[in-house]
């Protein structure tokens, strides 16, 4: 399970606040995805970057905002914008694009 | 885009029966198909995946179909355990695309 890492595992947040929600790998991969996982709708993509300063949004990329400066490091921001926040956060990597993901712990935001 | 649809959403066996869980998918341009298991509480992983060029693959007890034509790929798990209990998520990619898009999961009970 090793080599993708999430922070923190629990997350609460205010309305109107900003939160960073941090992910990282040292598994030399090129390509870093976020995924948003509801109850009952699977993974959603919501911004992923196939190499350094590089990132295309996915289908919810609304009220989030993402980075990647550094190829280990690809974090995700949760706007005041996002009108549903609260749900569980998954981090993966991949060599490629079309190449087996690895996906982090997760974090659980909620919003209070 | 892609559409991958996932049936059943929930799926229960006896132990030592055989489970089966199908997925459609919209894109004629998709060429991999993974398969993830989550369980209660973990992080996504891979349990097996394929490529558009061979129509099946199997390890031990688990296999996976690929019906182009048809568009849809199927998982089976042969002589089900209590241990395979989890959530199951299909997916596909085109590939001319780097979105991969998720079906919704079944969750699949093996009743000792």
């Amino acid at each position: 399970d090793g080599g993708i890492t999430q922070s923190p595992k629990y997350l609460f947040r205010k309305e109107g606040q900003n939160v960073t929600l941090s992910c990282e790998q040292n598994l030399n991969h090129d390509a870093m995805y976020w995924y948003r996982q509801d109850p009952g709708q699977g993974l959603r993509l919501i911004y992923y970057s196939q190499i350094v300063n590089d990132f295309q949004k996915g289908d919810i990329a609304e009220g989030y905002s993402v980075s990647r400066e550094k190829k280990e490091s690809f974090p995700l921001t949760v706007t005041s914008a996002q009108k549903n926040p609260t749900a569980f956060y998954l981090c993966a990597s991949s060599i490629g694009t079309h190449n087996e993901q690895f996906f982090g712990p997760g974090t659980r935001l909620t919003v209070l | 885009g892609e559409n991958v649809e996932q049936h059943p959403s929930t799926l229960s066996v006896q132990e030592g029966d055989s489970a089966v869980i199908k997925c459609t998918y919209s894109d004629s341009a998709s060429n991999y198909f993974p398969w993830y298991k989550q369980e209660l509480g973990k992080r996504p992983q891979l349990i097996i995946d394929i490529r558009s060029n061979v129509g099946e693959k199997k390890d031990q007890r688990i296999a996976v179909t690929l019906n182009k034509t048809a568009k849809h790929f199927s998982l089976h798990i042969t002589e089900t355990q209590p241990e395979d209990s989890a959530v199951y998520f299909c997916a596909a990619i085109p590939y001319n695309n780097n979105d991969m898009r998720f079906g919704a999961g079944t969750r699949l009970t093996v009743k000792p």
